[in-house]
């Protein structure tokens, strides 16, 4: 059974800096590319980082480029989000997601439960 | 950036009956779509990859079809736990995108 336990998130000041983590269980995870996606309070999902199952290659959505790295320890199954620079807009639940693939650019077919991240002074 | 749009936005029916939830695509995304359902306090589960294939587990009162820009998920007889919020997402142009939702509520 395919399990992700995201973990790290907390309150921060603005400007700060946190670091995620996701442990994966039931899966050979450098076979596949992970990613983070964040929901705001009451909002909708925005897709925010994606790394292939190698860590070769990664993609940042707009919102985060320059402030977010995603990265992954293979050998110890977990996934990384280092945010740094962070604001009140960052504010979210951020889940990490398994891909049906090793690209980065598959389906998210199993997610986390989440972590919750509050930007605030 | 493929903006998606997802109609309604609310959709009050009761159980039994059936839903057709749409998600449209500023441009062309192939078949790369994707269907989430999303109850309150839950991550997001997989409904619906590439359009059209029910991902593992997903009962079959679940359907998606389209390809291009239009979309549609199905569900062919509420239960009572199908009632959540549904979210289309693109996977065919980086960034990948989500629609808002549509929110299936009890009439």
């Amino acid at each position: 059974e395919v399990h992700l336990l995201e973990s790290g998130g907390g309150l921060v000041q603005p400007g700060g800096s946190l670091r995620l983590s996701c442990a994966a269980s039931g899966i050979t995870f450098s076979s596949y590319g992970m990613s983070w996606v964040r929901q705001a309070p009451g909002k909708g999902l925005e897709w925010v980082s994606v790394i292939s199952g190698s860590g070769g290659s990664t993609y940042n959505a707009d919102s985060v480029k320059g402030r977010f790295t995603i990265s992954r320890d293979n050998s110890k199954n977990t996934l990384y989000l280092q945010m740094n620079s962070l604001r009140a807009e960052d504010t979210a639940v951020y889940y990490c997601a398994k891909l049906d693939d090793s690209s980065g650019w598959g389906t998210a077919d199993y997610w986390g439960q989440g972590t919750l991240v509050t930007v605030s002074s | 950036e493929v903006v998606l749009t997802q109609s309604p936005a609310t959709l009050s029916l009761s159980p039994g009956e059936r839903a057709t939830l749409s998600c449209r695509a500023s441009q062309s995304v192939s078949n790369y779509l994707a269907w989430y359902q999303q109850k309150p306090g839950q991550a997001p589960r997989l409904l619906i990859y590439d359009a059209s294939n029910r991902a593992t587990g997903i009962p079959a009162r679940f359907s998606g079809s389209g390809s291009g820009t239009d979309f549609t998920l199905t569900i062919s007889s509420l239960e009572p736990e199908d009632f959540a919020v549904y979210y289309c997402q693109q996977r065919s142009i980086w960034p990948e995108t989500f629609g808002p939702g549509t929110k299936v509520d009890i009439k």
